[in-house]
């Protein structure tokens, strides 16, 4: 299994600004993931986070308003832009395990974020 | 939309009683995975279970799937007030990696 930590757990952002969170993994992966999850709802994959390439973002997402690094196999950061209430979700990090598709997928502990 | 739908949205029994709760999608699936999350934290990982297995167990975890109603079911035997959670499916599409979850079933297990 992998363990995955995010920073910051949590943060409270005013609307306007931005906030990055970043993700950490403690072994070399190749797929690292993104998601959000707004209040009471399931998870919504953001965009896969690609090493040494731009993200490849899913329908409703942007590279403005979402941008992502990964610079290396163990660490990708996920900014939200131009905060505005509705930003206020959890969003999760998350790897698959070794073996692609077919083995399990991991989660770090999320970073909720609330928009004043 | 591709999300998955789980039913009950939510239940709510009694310490000891059994929980069964069901998640249906729309594709055929590499695969199916459950997992609990508590009070809006990280999701941990339950069970996996492949598009040719029929049925998995751990500890008191059941998982069963059926590819032909494209349904799967979780039953957590003799639970505990500390399987309240919500508990989610997610499917990854047969030739895909990505994970698609379903909208999860809310667990409170009364003491």
């Amino acid at each position: 299994s992998a363990v995955i930590s995010q920073k910051p757990s949590r943060d409270i952002c005013q609307r306007g600004t931005s906030l990055t969170i970043q993700c950490q993994v403690d072994s070399q992966v190749t797929m690292m993931f993104w998601y959000r999850q707004q209040p009471g709802q399931s998870l919504t994959l953001i965009a896969t986070a690609n090493q040494g390439s731009e993200a490849t973002y899913e329908s409703g997402f942007v590279i403005d308003k979402f941008p992502i690094s990964r610079p290396n196999l163990t660490f990708s950061t996920l900014t939200v832009s131009n905060l505005s209430p509705e930003d206020s979700s959890i969003y999760l990090c998350s790897v698959l395990g070794p073996g692609g598709a077919a083995n399990e997928q991991f989660f770090g502990p999320g970073t909720r974020l609330t928009v004043l | 939309s591709q999300q998955g739908e789980e039913d009950p949205q939510a239940l709510s029994i009694q310490e000891g009683e059994n929980a069964t709760m069901n998640c249906s999608y729309k594709t055929s699936i590499n695969n199916l995975q459950w997992y609990r999350q508590n009070s809006g934290r990280g999701l941990v990982h339950l069970i996996l279970i492949r598009s040719n297995e029929r049925e998995k167990h751990s500890g008191r975890l059941r998982v069963t799937l059926d590819t032909s109603k494209k349904s799967s079911s979780l039953l957590i035997t003799a639970s505990r007030a500390a399987d309240t959670a919500s508990y989610f499916c997610a499917t990854t599409r047969s030739g895909t990696y990505k994970y698609i979850f379903g909208t999860g079933t809310r667990l409170k297990v009364l003491a």
